[in-house]
């Protein structure tokens, strides 16, 4: 199996513009996780997919950011308009998981975001 | 909600020293923790977790964690710690629904040749 696959792996672009990230988990992997990490705050959550399903959001920064997952094999994390504070490394993670149950998150190689 | 705490942020030692770092958790449920590793450019690696048990877990790369309740900690620790293990570590706690983690703050390690 590749893995956590996210896409791009930098993206530098310029404040206001529309940024979309991109991630396929790892196939038979029913839940999806957006993390976003900065020096200053760590390694935060921003929003939780379980069977494609927005489970928990509460996360997310605020209106400007927004993720779907239109089915199992692929999710997005969008940001518009972005602004220099979003930038960050944004990883993607994905499990197994079922009721009360729990397998290891696997972890994407994550997408480097610079808003100039 | 629960929490968790990593006090060291930055730890500097030389290579065969030994290495302990610190992890203090707030939660009232069931108790599962997990030690990730995050090596220079690369992504989010598990090294160990607790779930129930032997408190002292092992793991890869010669890392164990012990798992004391009466203290609300689980700690990292290595006898004797190389270059190649110069990361950020990363402690964790599951919620009860067992589906989400919280993580620490993270503790970058240095190991110096």
């Amino acid at each position: 199996d590749a893995g956590v696959i996210q896409s791009p792996r930098h993206e530098v672009t310029e404040m206001g513009q529309e940024v979309t990230l991109r991630c396929k988990p790892i196939s038979g992997h029913n839940s999806l996780f957006w993390y976003r990490q900065t020096m200053m705050r760590g390694l935060e959550l921003l929003i939780y997919f379980n069977n494609n399903v927005p489970i928990d959001d509460s996360g997310m920064p605020e209106d400007r950011f927004s993720a779907k997952m239109p089915n199992a094999s692929f999710s997005t994390l969008k940001i518009q308009p972005s602004e220099p504070r979003d930038s960050a490394v944004y990883f993607c993670a994905s499990s197994r998981t079922g009721t009360y149950s729990y397998n290891e998150q696997f972890f994407g190689p994550g997408t480097r975001l610079t808003v100039l | 909600a629960q929490s968790v705490s990593q006090h060291n942020h930055h730890v500097i030692l030389s290579e065969a020293a030994s290495l302990e770092l610190g992890c203090n958790y707030s939660y009232g449920g069931t108790v599962n923790l997990f030690w990730y590793v995050q090596y220079p450019g690369q992504h989010l690696q598990l090294l160990l977790k607790y779930f129930s048990g032997d408190p002292l877990v092992k793991g890869i790369k010669g890392f164990e964690a012990e798992f004391i309740k009466s203290k609300f900690s689980f700690n990292l620790r290595k006898p004797s710690v190389q270059w190649s293990d110069t990361a950020e570590y990363f402690c964790a706690v599951l919620n009860n629904a067992g589906n989400m983690l919280t993580f620490g703050g993270g503790t970058r390690l240095m190991v110096k040749p």
